[in-house]
């Protein structure tokens, strides 16, 4: 089973859409990262969140940690085709554990 | 700077035979990481090493051995390759552990046969 569980596995919406992606987790992080990679590349970060309840906002993307440093989710608003690609959501925990990821498809 | 660096970007192997993946970084990096990954498992630690001459077992650390010899080099070699090895493999580096931007390098694609 993953440290870090990331619901759902896949997502395919229209252009314009809202959508959110969700990092799940019995463990308590001191910090989580969201991570975004295309295909034949590696990971790219997009965020780190360090304190329980934090949000942050990177243009179209709000990212937000748990209360509890358990869980976050990245809510994208008004989804665009360069959104395309796997979110990976990073936990650390004394080494840093990786969720599966979220593979989301935004069609033109 | 060219950042994380791995070689090769592809390779294939036969059960059995061993070989080294080679990353380095230009970034004084002093932790730096190998990850594997696979369809539906997203990334998973193999090694890690917080600095030169030290590191530690990730996740998944049968069937790989890594040292740490500069702060520059963090080669991972597989020492008899299995069919359960097929991945992709990623090098990364950052500053620190403690919620610091890991940089990736861009993959090495094995296929043991």
């Amino acid at each position: 089973t993953q440290l870090l569980e990331q619901s759902p596995q896949f997502l395919s919406i229209q252009e314009g859409e809202n959508l959110t992606v969700y990092c799940n987790s019995s463990s308590v992080f001191s910090s989580l990262q969201w991570y975004r990679q295309e295909p034949g590349e590696g990971p790219v970060l997009l965020v780190t969140v360090v304190t329980g309840g934090e949000v942050k906002k990177l243009k179209r993307l709000t990212f937000q940690f748990g209360d509890a440093r358990k869980d976050s989710s990245l809510h994208i608003t008004a989804a665009q085709p360069g959104d395309t690609g796997l979110y990976l959501c990073a936990g650390d925990n004394n080494d840093m554990r990786f969720g599966a990821g979220t593979r989301l498809t935004v069609k033109p | 700077n060219a950042g994380v660096t791995q070689t090769p970007k592809f390779q294939v192997l036969k059960t059995g035979q061993s070989m080294t993946l080679q990353c380095a970084q230009d970034m004084n990096h002093e932790y730096m990481s190998w990850y594997r990954q696979d369809p539906g498992m997203g990334l998973r630690l193999i090694h890690y090493s917080v600095g030169a001459g030290i590191t530690d077992q990730g996740e998944v650390p049968n069937g790989y051995n890594v040292s740490r010899s500069t702060t520059e080099d963090f080669p991972l070699r597989l020492l008899s390759a299995a069919p359960s090895q097929t991945s992709v493999y990623f090098c990364a580096s950052s500053y620190s552990t403690r919620g610091y931007e890991q940089y990736f390098g861009p993959g090495t694609r094995l296929t043991v046969t």
